[in-house]
């Protein structure tokens, strides 16, 4: 069976700080990978999306960057995090079936920059 | 991705059916509709999805309109566990982007 893993599950950092999270996949191949973020009190915005090794895409211009290093990893990284970057951040996968499969959420990591 | 509008919040009574409304007026003829519930401090969980004809799993049934121009997802009996918000989703490419979905309040 298909598994998320998704850490860590929250994380205080300091304005100015590097940040780095990691999302990996268990138990598929070529999966298309998503990050996700959720500030307080709002919808799911999505950061962005991959469908493959080394391709990134960028839905909304910001402070943060992907990287898919390999099939199943996929990381949100920061050079230096802003106040405004807390918030509640979620991966996700789905199987390569454009517009029709579901996806699957990791249990989030709730970053706090302070 | 084409847009959904869906009620702020609505509220039912435990073991009532209840009939979530999603409009997406402008949807197009690949964009399949999608039904995510998120519950606090949890990723969102799928629920159902579908394109032309109606759906039913274990968790819900998805009711399309027949020119598409709206759904609705029904939950034959709502329980305290089914207090979450609900994502009504449009998509025919690889992201699935989410609005501020409905919030159900189940009533004991």
């Amino acid at each position: 069976s298909q598994t998320i893993h998704q850490w860590p599950a929250t994380l205080v950092q300091p304005v100015g700080s590097p940040l780095s999270l990691e999302c990996t996949v268990e138990g598929t191949s070529n999966p298309n990978l998503y990050w996700y973020r959720q500030a307080a009190g709002r919808g799911l915005q999505l950061l962005f999306y991959s469908v493959g090794i080394g391709q990134i895409s960028s839905e909304v211009p910001q402070n943060l960057s992907a990287s898919r290093p390999q099939d199943r990893q996929f990381i949100l990284s920061s050079k230096k995090l802003l106040l405004s970057d807390s918030g509640f951040y979620l991966c996700a996968w789905s199987s390569y079936d454009r517009g029709k499969t579901e996806a699957f959420f990791g249990q989030g990591t709730r970053l706090t920059v302070v | 991705d084409a847009k959904t509008t869906q009620p702020n919040s609505m509220e039912s009574n435990e073991e009532e059916p209840v009939h979530l409304p999603c409009n997406h007026s402008t949807i197009s003829g690949t964009d399949y509709i999608h039904w995510y519930r998120q519950l606090p401090s949890q990723g969102p969980e799928y629920v159902i999805h579908g394109l032309t004809s109606n759906v039913n799993n274990r968790m819900a049934s998805l009711a399309i309109a027949e020119d598409r121009k709206s759904s609705t997802l029904i939950l034959h009996r709502a329980t305290l566990r089914d207090a979450a918000v609900y994502y009504c989703i449009l998509s025919s490419g690889y992201a699935l982007n989410f609005g501020k979905g409905t919030s159900l309040l189940v009533t004991p």
